[in-house]
């Protein structure tokens, strides 16, 4: 049971660079989500989808795009990279018939140079 | 919008000692509060959940309390171990289809020393 799948694990991009960060669930769920994580600041949402076809602004969406590409997989686009970037990256999923518990990939660091 | 504190941001305790880490949320109409422990290079796990129509709930040596009044919300670690040393942090969020919006705490980072 793989849960919630990211990659890259690791990326360096240079500044102007465009990548996109991909996310897979295999537990049947509605919603999916991108937080980044930044020392002393917690997990802060990127953006969310809380169904297949619908995308939300999170709390730091700028600098973003995101795309939910079917129920299984979002996926997380900078399209020109900057250095504030720079950040660890996860995705997540989660269910209401599960209580909303939400369960977390495994990261992905990010660096801007 | 939602502003979660979490405190203290390093405690460091003796092997078999309690632990407790406080929160406190800023919006009343938040009403689920899950707590997540993060071990080094791996992503969050969620380890005890409160929701609002309950004051306190146990799991083992896990417990996590909420005073909805008050607004904040404790987790209290007994007799921990060293295992127990990740960083944790709490959250909050209105639950139902917004149950996936958390309002993340800083984190604590909890060394058990043996």
């Amino acid at each position: 049971n793989a849960g919630v799948t990211q990659t890259p694990k690791f990326q360096v991009l240079k500044t102007g660079q465009s990548m996109t960060l991909q996310c897979a669930q295999d537990m049947n769920h509605n919603s999916m989500y991108w937080y980044r994580q930044d020392p002393g600041m917690g997990l802060r949402l990127i953006y969310y989808s809380a169904s297949e076809g619908t995308t939300d602004k999170g709390e730091v969406p700028n600098g973003y795009n995101v795309s939910r590409l079917n129920k299984r997989e979002f996926s997380l686009r900078l399209e020109s990279a900057a250095p504030s970037q720079t950040s660890v990256y996860f995705c997540a999923s989660s269910d209401l018939r599960g209580g909303n518990t939400i369960y977390f990939g495994e990261g992905s660091w990010l660096t801007v140079v | 919008g939602e502003n979660v504190e979490q405190h203290p941001s390093t405690l460091s305790v003796q092997e078999g000692d309690s632990a407790v880490i406080k929160c406190t949320y800023s919006d009343s109409a938040s009403n689920y509060f899950p707590w997540y422990k993060q071990e080094l290079g791996k992503g969050p796990q969620l380890i005890i959940d409160i929701r609002s129509n309950v004051g306190e709930k146990k799991d083992q040596r896990i417990a996590v309390t909420l005073n909805k009044t008050a607004k904040h919300f404790s987790l209290h670690i007994t007799e921990t171990q060293p295992e127990d040393s990740a960083v944790y942090f709490c959250a909050a969020s209105k639950g139902g289809n917004q149950g996936g919006k958390l309002i993340f705490g800083q984190g604590t980072e909890l060394s058990v020393k043996p």
